[in-house]
């Protein structure tokens, strides 16, 4: 079964709204991170976040984790045609080991 | 610097066949892994390996094989090809540091079994 869920599974938006998406995850996680993967194309890293951190910017990006609700959110500000991807969330779980577990992924399409 | 390949990009197979997906990396990075993705999911963890010649199972190991002599290769298997192994082969290569794993792909293999 797998880790993340995002939320909601597609979004449709003007070019210059705000795209926010949402992950829910279960178990207890070493740092969360997003990932934005165009059509035909291998996933492209954005932004990560370690359980110890509450919010995180990079650019047009702003993530934030809440630990006790077991949940993120990436929201996208003056999004853009090119902003066109499936985003998705992945964690990686404690305990030392390495398993990067991905979510089914947001669509969004943002409409010129 | 050439980050992650992948060979082929496409590839037909009949049931039965065997045949080896390739991944190569020269990042100097210890993690490797295979994601397969199907139309409309996430990626779903085949193996993964934290160095040469350790390799482990993720979510859905059934029908793969993997092997890891090198740093820079870790090839994907597939022993005897089933129709519901059709789906697109992301590998991957992950940087070590304080428990962050920020992870680079390749560009997919998409894999159809008649």
């Amino acid at each position: 079964s797998q880790q993340g869920e995002e939320d909601p599974q597609a979004l449709s938006i003007q070019e210059g709204e705000n795209a926010t998406m949402n992950c829910s995850y279960k178990t207890s996680i070493n740092n969360l991170q997003w990932y934005r993967q165009n059509s035909g194309r291998g996933l492209v890293h954005l932004i990560l976040i370690r359980s110890n951190e509450r919010e995180k910017h990079s650019g047009r990006l702003r993530v934030t984790l809440d630990t006790s609700k077991k949940s993120s959110s990436l929201l996208i500000t003056a999004s853009r045609a090119a902003d066109t991807a499936s985003y998705f969330c992945a964690t990686d779980a404690g305990g030392g080991g390495f398993k990067t577990i991905f979510g089914a992924g947001t669509r969004l399409f943002v409409k010129a | 610097n050439a980050g992650v390949t992948q060979t082929p990009k496409f590839q037909v197979l009949k049931t039965g066949q065997s045949m080896t997906l390739q991944c190569a990396q020269d990042m100097n990075h210890e993690y490797m892994s295979w994601y397969r993705q199907d139309p409309g999911m996430g990626l779903r963890l085949i193996h993964y390996s934290v160095g040469a010649g350790i390799t482990d199972q993720g979510e859905v190991p059934n029908g793969y094989n993997v092997s890891r002599s090198t740093t820079e290769d870790f090839p994907l298997r597939l022993l005897s090809a089933a129709p519901s192994q059709t789906s697109v082969y992301f590998c991957a290569s992950t940087t070590r540091g304080a428990g962050a794993h920020t992870q680079y792909f390749g560009p997919g293999t998409r894999l159809t079994v008649l």
